[in-house]
């Protein structure tokens, strides 16, 4: 079946480092791929998001690109932030279906 | 835009008592999403609407758990009776679904504890 896997956490770096989130899929068909971001007390929110091969999804300085060939989808910032502290959730959505297929997550901690 | 909104925010109980929780989705959107979340279990989707059809209840634990959407601006997702066990934070969210990929919106939760 469909799943996601992401790297265990929690994650803890300190303030400007280089932050790499991996996330590895299986999927029966053709996924779109998400990051989610939950911050404490809050809701999931979108990150980024990308719909084909080789697109990159980008936003608040985050990154990730569909790799098809090692279905992957890592999440990398090149400086962290205290305020990037969140739990960090990677998702498969498979064409045609509405369910979306959620990892883990992935708790990110930034130390000032 | 007011995004996905859910009551009440916390919700304190006694085992054995019904408990009602309340979304209203993003205004235009046609699929609703119900889920659970712990720190044993995850993130669990429990039952989705589309048009406010009931599409997949799969993830509804048991018949304690009922939910409708009556109208496109409102679902309820209930327990009768409740269980300490259900002790969790439950999320409501909601998607334009045209066919292709899904991007859901969630409200910010309703945080239940059962005693």
């Amino acid at each position: 079946g469909d799943s996601v896997t992401q790297m265990e956490g929690p994650v803890t770096l300190s303030e400007e480092a280089f932050l790499t989130i991996n996330c590895t899929y299986t999927a029966t068909g053709y996924p779109s791929l998400f990051w989610y971001v939950q911050y404490p007390g809050e809701g999931l929110q979108l990150l980024l998001k990308a719909t084909k091969a080789d697109d990159k999804g980008s936003n608040k300085g985050f990154e990730a690109t569909y790799r098809k060939e090692t279905t992957s989808f890592h999440l990398e910032k090149g400086s962290v932030q205290v305020s990037d502290s969140a739990v960090y959730f990677c998702a498969l959505n498979i064409q045609g279906a509405q369910k979306l297929v959620f990892g883990q997550g992935t708790r990110l901690t930034i130390n000032p | 835009d007011a995004g996905v909104i859910q009551s009440p925010r916390h919700e304190v109980t006694e085992m054995g008592q019904e408990v009602t929780l309340r979304c209203k989705p993003i205004s235009g959107h046609n699929s609703l999403f119900w889920y659970r979340q712990t720190m044993m279990r995850g993130l669990e989707l429990l039952i989705y609407f589309n048009n406010n059809v009931p599409i997949d209840d799969s993830g509804m634990p048991e018949d304690r758990f009922s939910a409708k959407m009556p109208n496109a601006s409102f679902s309820t997702l209930k327990i009768q009776p409740s269980e300490p066990r259900d002790s969790a934070v439950y999320f409501c969210a909601s998607s334009l679904w045209r066919g292709t990929y899904n991007e859901q919106f969630f409200g910010p939760g309703t945080r239940l504890t059962v005693l």
